[in-house]
């Protein structure tokens, strides 16, 4: 069974610049899940996408955008860069939408550094 | 407007000892309860989850917390810590089965002294 993928590991962009990170659910999931994890902070939800709809979406602005693809795959956009998007950002795939299963499966995440 | 605080950013124990990490939560309908764990360039994985069934839920590893109504409270406990067990520890929350939005604590760094 692969686990959740992400690519890539670790990229420095410039203010304005825009940055597509990708991820591979794991196998039979259908659900992922966008995180933003900050230095020292815990991970804050930045959108959700089931189905390859957007279901739901925490406190990120337009510029934060995703797509869902019909093998699962998820990509996160983001334009217009700004310093304080430098973060790990962490996706998370389930096999549904809800929490009763509490099944986040984490990919190790991509570490985006804003200069 | 569902939260959670985990207090104590940094926790030291010996190895042998009680793991004690803290978490509140913040819900105004009844919560879904998670604790992950993150090792040194890992993801998240999952220790453990209460979904309103028994109050005392037991995770990998060794660990079990218990979910406490009248104190808002999920602490998380091992009666013996291990080496193994340093790493960051993160309390989440949801709030409905089809909550699709977990809410995290800024997390506890557990250290685990030989």
């Amino acid at each position: 069974e692969t686990g959740v993928t992400q690519s890539p590991t670790h990229l420095i962009k410039t203010r304005g610049q825009q940055v597509t990170l990708r991820c591979s659910s794991q196998s039979g999931h259908n659900t992922v899940s966008w995180y933003q994890q900050a230095l020292g902070q815990g991970p804050q939800f930045i959108f959700q996408y089931y189905r390859e709809e957007e279901n739901g979406r925490g406190n990120f602005p337009p510029r934060f955008s995703g797509l869902q693809f019909p093998n699962y795959s998820s990509e996160l956009n983001v334009n217009a860069l700004e310093l304080d998007d430098s973060a790990l950002y962490l996706c998370a795939s389930s096999p549904s939408q809800g929490a009763l299963t509490g099944e986040l499966f984490f990919g190790e995440g991509s570490r985006l550094t804003v200069l | 407007a569902q939260s959670v605080t985990q207090l104590g950013s940094h926790v030291s124990v010996s190895e042998g000892a009680l793991v004690l990490l803290r978490c509140n939560y913040s819900s105004s309908v009844p919560p879904y309860l998670f604790w992950y764990v993150q090792y040194p360039n890992q993801g998240l994985q999952l220790l453990l989850k209460y979904t309103s069934a028994a109050t005392l839920v037991k995770g990998i590893n060794g660990f079990e917390a218990e979910f406490k109504k009248s104190e808002t409270s999920f602490h998380l406990t091992k009666p013996s810590a291990h080496m193994s067990d340093a790493a960051e520890y993160f309390c989440a929350v949801s709030v409905s089965d089809t909550g699709n939005q977990f809410y995290f604590g800024t997390g506890t760094s557990l250290t685990v002294i030989p």
